[in-house]
């Protein structure tokens, strides 16, 4: 089966570094991404990860293990405009010749100041 | 920076009507997948297609759903007879090729409410 967990909600401060914690099991592995989402727009794009180890795009970096089946995100210097889901997708490959992503319920971060 | 694109971004319609949703993807994209979202719940896969065909489908996209690229931009989901239970936001997303690290480009979504 498939199952992807993140927790629900957290809470950080302007300014200060979050560590949003994503663990998987799937079928088939071939990437894991994270994407942003703020309420009532469309998920975008945020990073990938295929092999194990850091990843660093500016104030954003993620992290893999895929023999432990997990991956965080890493936000630092936190600005309010962060304040928005953050949702965690694995690439499964085992099933057809299709890209989709399967995707966690997502984590709601709030950014207060 | 090229974009996908949706219309309606809002659509509301009768239980039991017939409702197209439409989707411009980016376009030297060769890969094309509907998904929905229900109001706080996640992101769910309903159907992939490439070479003008569906590569994959969902348990969720049953006889109701069907889709279709008509010409060489646009890319739509019908919903023959809709539910109640169909009233979600539906993204449209594009990926440039098969390669694994290619993202989906999602577009902004049809709010499809159905009374």
């Amino acid at each position: 089966g498939q199952n992807i967990d993140q927790p629900t909600e957290m809470t950080a401060t302007e300014g200060a570094i979050v560590q949003i914690n994503c663990t998987y099991q799937t079928s088939g592995f071939n990437g894991l991404f994270w994407y942003q989402q703020h309420a009532g727009e469309a998920p975008t794009f945020l990073s990938y990860n295929v092999l194990d180890g850091l990843e660093e795009k500016g104030r954003f970096s993620s992290f893999l293990s895929r023999s432990k089946g997990y991956s965080y995100l890493l936000l630092k210097e936190l600005q309010m405009k962060d304040s928005a889901s953050y949702l965690c997708a694995v690439r499964d490959h085992l099933r057809g010749a299709t890209n989709k992503l399967i995707f966690g319920t997502g984590t709601l971060l709030a950014v207060q100041p | 920076e090229p974009e996908v694109t949706q219309t309606p971004s809002h659509q509301v319609t009768q239980m039991g009507q017939e409702v197209i949703l439409r989707c411009v993807p980016i376009s030297n994209h060769l890969y094309f997948y509907w998904y929905r979202q229900i109001l706080g719940q996640k992101v769910e896969f309903l159907v992939s297609f490439y070479n003008n065909e569906i590569s994959e489908k969902s348990e969720i996209f049953d006889d109701q759903f069907s889709v279709e690229r008509p010409d060489g931009s646009n890319f739509t989901l019908k919903i023959r007879s809709t539910k109640l239970e169909d009233s979600a936001m539906y993204f449209c997303a594009s990926s440039e090729a098969r390669g694994d690290s290619s993202p989906l480009h999602f577009g902004n979504g049809t709010r499809l409410t159905v009374t």
